[in-house]
């Protein structure tokens, strides 16, 4: 059974560009949710996607943007990146449950530098 | 808002020593569920436990065992007779209704060192 897994590994952009990450879910999972992990702290929510929309977004600007796919997979997108982007950026799958929570499950994230 | 605090940065102990990493958290909220996390060097965080706010009864799960505490709003979790493997960056994790159950909110996470 896989997990969770995520493109690419490192990645490595300078300052005004674009990048685009991406996520599959672990299988029979349909609710993918996106953190940002800068060095020595905990995970921060980015947005989470179920049924191919944006179900709920943290703090984080409109550069942000994301996508979910017909089989569950999703992007994130960060447009004019900033220093400050560089980070450990998370992918976790979890199955809906409507009215409670479901475990979250992360893959092994993509480390994101920008120079 | 929800908050999850974790007070200490970094614990060192020596193999076969336990290890009792505290979690405090904040919410308005009365069914919410709370998580611990583990995060080795290689980055993947990989779920431990599992505990919603029904349920107070501690448990054991191998070398793993938690108290959780509504009363002190407080979480903890306590790793029995270290091994080196354990040595990893450990989050607790709160999520509720406020958040449409979606967003996990994490702590800064305790760092935590077994040496042989």
């Amino acid at each position: 059974d896989a997990g969770v897994t995520q493109s690419p590994t490192h990645l490595i952009k300078t300052r005004g560009q674009q990048v685009t990450l991406r996520c599959s879910p672990k299988s029979g999972h349909d609710t993918v949710s996106w953190y940002q992990q800068a060095l020595g702290q905990g995970p921060q929510f980015i947005f989470q996607y179920y049924e191919e929309e944006e179900r709920q977004r943290g703090n984080f600007p409109d550069r942000f943007s994301g996508h979910q796919f017909p089989n569950y997979s999703s992007e994130l997108n960060v447009n004019a990146l900033l220093l400050g982007d560089s980070a450990l950026y998370l992918c976790a799958s979890s199955l809906n449950r409507g009215d409670y929570t479901d475990t979250q499950y992360f893959g092994p994230g993509t480390r994101l530098t920008v120079l | 808002a929800q908050k999850v605090t974790q007070a200490q940065t970094e614990i060192s102990v020596v193999e076969k020593e336990d290890v009792t990493l505290d979690c405090v958290y904040e919410t308005r909220d009365t069914t919410y569920y709370l998580f611990w996390y583990k995060q080795p060097p290689s980055g993947e965080l990989v779920f431990l436990i599992r505990r919603n706010s029904f349920d107070e009864q501690n448990e054991i799960s191998g070398r793993y065992s938690w108290n959780f505490q509504k009363s002190t709003s407080s979480f903890n979790f306590t790793i029995t007779a270290s091994q080196v493997v354990d040595s990893a960056v450990y989050f607790c994790a709160l999520s509720g209704p406020t958040d449409s159950w979606g967003k996990f909110q994490f702590g800064a996470g305790t760092q935590v060192v077994v040496t042989p």
